[in-house]
């Protein structure tokens, strides 16, 4: 069935640097999203995506964080500069429509972002 | 906001014996929200279980089972015998409903369970 997938799986990174997640979401999917998981912890919302813009972010969805699908390829998370807290795990999701049609997204296996 | 909260984990039971796992809900922000079970195996990436859209219906899949309650603002996930194939962390999630725009998804923590032979 369709994937979504993430690449990489795993990121170590120092931290202060910059880091970009990518995500290839299912290829007629309008509705991207990004969540993050601190070990122990429940997943989260962080931000969705469609038509090119932002539609709802979160607190955690920090001034450092900023998504963007150019030219319908990957969905990307990039955190500039990278803190400590930001280490977690990142998944991505994809879905055709949302309200009562919400098919569910479906979701990545996760990349695991390690900051030094 | 909204929240999800579900059994404590981790829950061991023993293969053919019943398993609950409780899920409630608050969702103060969204009139008639979707609910959804998701479950991880070992290894694998988040999957959907089973959802559900209209308050008093039922979904399946897998022998699994919950019943969208909005009297009790529950969604407990059932299942009358389990196999070790089971074995796996079960999240519990609320999302919008009729005119919900965002898509967006308010988990429970997941609940581990491990079912042995």
């Amino acid at each position: 069935g369709p994937k979504v997938l993430q690449i990489p799986s795993h990121q170590i990174i120092d931290m202060g640097q910059m880091v970009t997640l990518n995500c290839d979401p299912v290829s007629n999917h309008l509705y991207f999203y990004w969540y993050k998981q601190i070990l122990g912890q429940q997943m989260e919302f962080l931000v969705n995506f469609y038509n090119g813009k932002v539609m709802e972010k979160s607190k955690l969805f920090k001034d450092q964080f900023s998504v963007e699908r150019p030219d319908g390829s990957y969905f990307t998370l990039k955190i500039q500069p990278t803190a400590l807290e930001d280490s977690a795990v990142y998944f991505c999701a994809s879905s055709l429509r949302t309200g009562k049609d919400n098919q569910a997204p479906l979701f990545g296996e996760g990349t695991r972002l390690s900051v030094l | 906001g909204d929240s999800v909260t579900q059994t404590e984990g981790p829950v061991t039971v023993s293969e053919s014996e019943s398993l609950i796992i409780n899920c409630t809900y608050s969702a103060t922000s969204i009139a008639y929200p979707n609910l959804f079970w998701y479950v991880r195996y070992p290894g694998e990436g988040l999957q959907l279980l089973l959802k559900v859209i209209t308050a008093g219906q039922k979904g399946s899949s897998r022998g699994f089972e919950a019943t969208y309650n909005k009297e009790t603002t529950s969604f407990h996930l059932q299942k009358a015998s389990v196999q070790e194939s089971d074995s796996a962390v079960y999240y519990c999630a609320l999302g919008e409903g009729t005119g919900g725009l965002s898509g967006k998804l308010t988990f429970g923590e997941g609940t581990q369970v491990t079912v042995i032979s």
